[in-house]
């Protein structure tokens, strides 16, 4: 099974700050990743797939990058409503498999 | 407009079963793969089953593999998870999920394993 593993778990920043998330594959997954954004309650919606395709409808200043084994999400400027917590999936191959998740608090 | 509805949650005992309805409306099921992911509460999201699109393959998490049964009627456009001998670790909040990009989202049904 491929692991992903995400850092930071936890991070706080301001709103303005530029912030970067990173997933690291435990074997090549070329593009099959995606990366979510959930907010308390709420449904995972999909930011980003492909690695780098931004969702219809998300805001540009949501940014993905990588390809093989190492990924990123980078959200350039910091809103109040990006606040939540962000996973991200391999779809490469079964199972797929999550990242842990990474909690954007307010610093 | 695609939606997905879960249905089919609720409390259950150690060792029992439940059966989960998925309804999908707004595009065209049976060209789909569709998935199950839970999330604990509390915890991080984790993909459950996939049914392909076509040739009636299928795939399971170890952590369900033998208790869970993933199928799909076509011609009724619902997608289902049969969970047999639940545990209180089963205890999730299950979501249905189109395509194997996992693009759409249901709402989820709450499935509490509890004695």
């Amino acid at each position: 099974d491929i692991q992903m593993t995400q850092s930071p778990s936890a991070m706080s920043a301001s709103v303005g700050d530029r912030v970067t998330i990173t997933c690291r594959a435990s074997q090549g997954i070329s593009n099959y990743l995606a990366w979510f954004q959930q907010k308390p309650g709420k449904v995972p919606k999909r930011l980003i797939y492909a690695a780098s395709s931004l969702q219809s409808g998300v805001p540009s200043r949501f940014s993905g990058s990588g390809s093989g084994t190492e990924f990123s999400l980078t959200i350039s400027s910091l809103q109040p409503e990006d606040f939540a917590t962000y996973y991200c999936l391999q779809h490469n191959s079964y199972p797929y498999t999550f990242g842990q998740g990474t909690k954007l608090e307010i610093k | 407009e695609v939606q997905l509805l879960e249905s089919g949650g609720g409390l259950v005992q150690p060792g029992g079963s439940l059966r989960l309805s998925c309804a999908a409306s707004g595009f065209t099921f049976s060209s789909y793969a569709m998935n199950w992911v839970r999330q604990a509460p509390g915890k991080g999201l984790e993909w459950v089953s996939v049914f392909s699109r076509s040739d009636d393959w299928t795939s399971y998490a170890d952590s369900v593999k033998g208790r869970f049964a993933i199928s799909r009627d076509n011609s009724k456009n619902t997608l289902y998870l049969q969970m047999s001998n639940l545990r209180a670790e089963d205890t999730a909040v299950y979501y249905c999920v189109k395509d194997g990009w996992l693009d759409y989202w249901g709402q989820g049904t709450l499935v509490t394993v509890s004695s």
